[in-house]
């Protein structure tokens, strides 16, 4: 099974500034078949990311995706104030297809 | 539009089986898998298994293996998903979500709350 592991755990930023989130797998994911996730408390999550880099539809450009193999970066370029929300990554390479833990970006 | 509705919530002592359902809407059933993901309260998300509504085949996570059971009934348009032997453990929001190519995609349903308690 492919551990994902997020970084950091809360990241506190403001509005404005640019936020890069991390996700590291246990071993490399098959094709790039990583996607990122934004969950609002009380809400079902959102696919922002899929294929490590390709935004879903209606996702605003200012959210990016990249890396490949074991490491992987979300990056929000200027953040706006609905961004603030917590961020999971999945590996769909492999079965089962984990989650990370979770990364909460929290307004500073 | 297209839209996943799911079951409403579950209280169940432990021991006990639960069945959630999903209905799906505004586009052809068959042609997208369904993932079940379940989160604990203040938890990360937790990939269950996926479903092939065209046949039905399933791929479970292993360590829900031999306790969940995931069916689609065509007629209706529903995926389902059964876990037995329910523990405290379980106690979660579980929510199915179509796939989009391999990834938990868009839509999810609204989570329905299993609560498992004594």
């Amino acid at each position: 099974e492919i551990v994902l592991t997020q970084s950091p755990g809360t990241l506190s930023l403001s509005p404005g500034e640019r936020a890069t989130l991390s996700c590291r797998a246990s071993q490399s994911v098959s094709s790039s078949y990583l996607a990122w996730y934004q969950q609002k408390p009380g809400q079902a999550p959102r696919l922002l990311i899929y294929g490590a880099s390709s935004r879903a539809t209606g996702i605003p450009d200012r959210f990016s995706g990249s890396g490949s193999g074991t490491d992987f970066t979300l990056t929000i370029s200027r953040l706006e104030p609905e961004d603030f929300a917590v961020y999971s990554c999945q590996q769909y390479g492999s079965s089962p297809r984990t989650f990370g833990q979770g990364t909460k970006l929290e307004i500073k | 539009q297209v839209q996943l509705v799911q079951s409403g919530a579950e209280v169940k002592k432990p021991g006990a089986s639960v069945k959630v359902s999903c209905k799906a809407s505004g586009y052809t059933f068959t042609n997208y898998y369904m993932h079940w993901v379940r989160q604990a309260p203040g938890q990360g998300l937790e990939w269950m298994g996926i479903i092939n509504p065209s046949g039905g085949s399933t791929n479970y996570a292993q360590k829900f293996q031999g306790r969940v059971t995931m069916t689609r009934d065509t007629s209706t348009s529903t995926v389902y998903m059964e876990l037995s032997s329910l523990r405290s453990e379980d106690t979660a929001v579980y929510y199915c979500a179509r796939d989009f190519q391999g990834a938990a995609g868009d839509p999810w349903g609204q989570g329905t709350l299993v609560t498992v308690s004594s």
